[in-house]
């Protein structure tokens, strides 16, 4: 059974640091690996999306890597900004033909002024 | 404007009355589904819709019915409510393409 841990649950950084945020797997048979942005009482919204065969996925400040042979992931945010303050969760896909996701139970970000 | 629509938005019912949660999206996607989230647990699945008239058992389907007749629809019924149902709820959607996850708002149901 896949099993998605990401650590810690709470992370606050000052403005403006560059940060990482982890995401394992303990299945490394995936089809693509998603981060999603959650603000509070919100759903949540796609980031970035990496297929199984890509390496990393960039939009704006936001890098997203993708090891799969050792079952981890990294979000990199660079200059972050107090707008940023969110829960950030990693959600993996198996590979079948289905829209099934299993997430992690995300990290909370805290970016001070 | 692409979007995700969850109807209602907060809903304090009580044990037993049943209830039914509206999802649609207007991406013309294939792929639905619902995804409870509650505290130190995270979000799971419940049931989600691979076409019209396809569906399937999440983790979490025990005490939920769905439906798929049309393309852009997949309400959430819940036949007998009871309070361990109290939880946030989102429907999501997504493209057989893409596979980018489209979020509804979410639903916020508390069962007495």
């Amino acid at each position: 059974k896949q099993e998605v841990t990401q650590i810690p649950a709470a992370l606050s950084v000052p403005e403006g640091e560059n940060l990482v945020l982890n995401c394992s797997f303990t299945d490394s048979a995936i089809y693509n690996l998603q981060w999603f942005r959650q603000d509070p009482g919100k759903g949540l919204t796609s980031l970035l999306l990496i297929q199984s065969s890509q390496r990393e996925q960039t939009s704006g400040r936001l890098n997203a890597s993708l090891d799969k042979s050792s079952g981890r992931s990294t979000l990199y945010i660079a200059a972050s900004q107090p707008g940023d303050s969110a829960t950030y969760l990693c959600a993996v896909k198996r590979i079948v033909a289905n829209s099934k996701l299993t997430f992690g139970k995300g990290i909370t970000l805290s970016v001070r002024p | 404007e692409a979007q995700v629509t969850q109807n209602p938005r907060y809903l304090i019912t009580v044990t037993g009355k049943k209830l039914t949660v509206t999802c649609s999206q207007n991406m013309n996607h294939e792929y639905m589904s619902w995804y409870r989230q509650d505290p130190g647990l995270g979000l799971r699945q419940i049931y989600y819709s691979m076409n019209v008239e396809v569906t399937d058992k999440g983790d979490v389907p025990e005490g939920y019915k769905v439906s798929r007749k049309e393309k852009r629809n997949f309400p959430l019924i819940l036949e007998s409510p009871s309070p361990n149902q109290t939880s946030l709820y989102f429907c999501a959607s997504s493209s057989a393409n893409t596979d980018t996850q489209y979020f509804g708002p979410g639903t916020r149901l508390t069962v007495l």
